[in-house]
């Protein structure tokens, strides 16, 4: 069954520091690779997205890489905002389904000041 | 929110009665989701519309059933509400098919107790 697994569940770091975010996917094959942000009681809104060819992207202090060879892909937050809490998930389409996007269940971080 | 909307944003509801979401979008994108979000649970797709009075099934769709007789709205009827069907549910719309490079738009979201 394709999966989208993402560790940690929670992540609690103080205003200021970096903190990666992680994401490991069993979806084969693959076509692309996107990270959203979620807001406590907002939709999410898109942060990257990659294709299987690519292997970072960049949005501001946000950073997303993937390593399509281990099916691994990572979010870097650069000098944390209060802001920056907030629920991030890792979304990803295998190439088996014009439709299909497959969810993790999200990274729920909470930047202290 | 990219010119969507969900209305309600709140519901409380007992259990056997017919309920109806609505999404309206303003961006006249061709493509449009509904999804539930559960506690521990990634989001997951109930039905999709690819245009007018065209929708699918998604991987969670029994007990579900979807309309869309205009662009912008597109409605979703739980035909008769059980407590598992207790969740936040999600709008989403695209100008390309969601497995695309395109980016899908959510809406704010409504949170649905069934009791």
């Amino acid at each position: 069954k394709n999966q989208v697994e993402q560790s940690p569940q929670s992540l609690i770091i103080l205003e200021g520091k970096n903190c990666t975010l992680q994401c490991n996917y069993t979806v084969s094959p693959f076509s692309n690779l996107r990270w959203y942000k979620q807001d406590t009681g907002r939709g999410p809104v898109s942060l990257t997205i990659m294709t299987f060819s690519e292997n970072t992207k960049s949005n501001g202090r946000y950073t997303a890489t993937l390593d399509a060879d281990t099916k691994q892909s990572s979010l870097h937050i650069t000098a944390s905002q209060l802001s920056d809490s907030a629920s991030y998930i890792c979304v990803v389409r295998g190439m088996d389904s014009s439709y299909k996007l497959i969810f993790g269940s999200g990274t729920r971080l909470l930047v202290r000041p | 929110d990219a010119g969507i909307t969900q209305s309600p944003r709140h519901k409380v509801t007992e259990t056997g009665t017919p309920v109806t979401l609505r999404c309206h979008q303003t961006e006249n994108h061709r493509y449009m989701y509904w999804y539930r979000q559960d506690p521990g649970h990634g989001l997951r797709l109930i039905h999709y519309s690819y245009g007018v009075k065209d929708t699918d099934k998604g991987e969670v769709s029994d007990g579900y059933s979807v309309s869309r007789s205009k662009t912008e709205d597109f409605l979703l009827t739980l035909e008769s509400a059980t407590s598992s069907q207790t969740s936040v549910y999600f709008c989403a719309i695209s100008p390309t098919l969601a497995g695309g490079k395109g980016t899908q738009y959510f809406g704010p979201g409504t949170r649905l107790l069934v009791l």
